[in-house]
């Protein structure tokens, strides 16, 4: 069983439209984040959510939009797509704050095209 | 969180031990060092954690100086498969905080 799925694993789309990417995560962890990689290859945190909650939220403009409908589930929904969306976006887990542990457990990530 | 600076690439021979170093001198008492590393279009794969003591795992040895402020991640028999982009992270503790990704340290291992 895969950890942390994400759906879809690639994704073409035009200028303009809306679109989602799912996630899950079957480890029974509290914490779900979206990366984004764009091309430099940099990973940045782009959201984070603790039981459904959100804790973290970068500098990341509002036509994204996490949700989560349970604990297990981190989606995002990206609205107006621009060119400059292109990139791979990951899912990622952890477990809740407090542990000594924390180590994220990563998606295969899902490829982005806006052309 | 504090910073860490990593070579930007290294080479390993094959079956040889790759021995990966990363610099942390700001790092605060509670924060620990992580490694993680990316095999070319995968997502990053979390390998070890430490606080003070040296560590190891199935995967590779974190070895931490004593004054914290710097530590070596130790591949002991470095295969192909390794070859990856490294990542070293300062961070403290507990799952809900920033993980930062850097640049990290592009390992590649040849036959």
């Amino acid at each position: 069983d895969t950890a942390v799925s994400q759906t879809p694993k690639y994704l073409v789309t035009q200028m303009g439209n809306d679109k989602s990417i799912k996630c899950e995560q079957n480890l029974g962890h509290d914490t779900m984040y979206w990366y984004k990689q764009d091309s430099k290859k940099f990973l940045k945190i782009m959201f984070s959510y603790n039981n459904k909650e959100l804790i973290i939220n970068e500098t990341v403009p509002n036509r994204f939009s996490p949700k989560s409908p349970d604990k297990a589930h981190l989606n995002l929904h990206i609205n107006s797509l621009e060119l400059g969306d292109s990139a791979v976006y990951f899912c990622a887990s952890s477990q809740a704050p407090g542990g000594a542990t924390g180590e994220l457990f990563f998606g295969e990530g899902s490829r982005l095209t806006v052309l | 969180d504090a910073k860490t600076t990593q070579p930007t690439s290294m080479d390993c021979a094959e079956g040889r031990a790759a021995n990966l170093p990363c610099n942390h001198s700001t790092i605060s008492g509670n924060e620990y060092v992580y490694w993680y590393r990316q095999i070319h279009s995968q997502g990053p794969q979390y390998i070890i954690h430490g606080l003070k003591n040296n560590e190891t795992n199935e995967m590779a040895s974190l070895i931490i100086t004593e004054d914290r402020k710097s530590s070596t991640l130790i591949l002991p028999h470095a295969t192909l498969r390794d070859t990856a982009v490294y990542y070293c992270i300062v961070r403290v503790g507990g799952g809900g905080f920033k993980t930062i990704f850097g640049a990290g340290t592009r390992l590649f291992v040849k036959a």
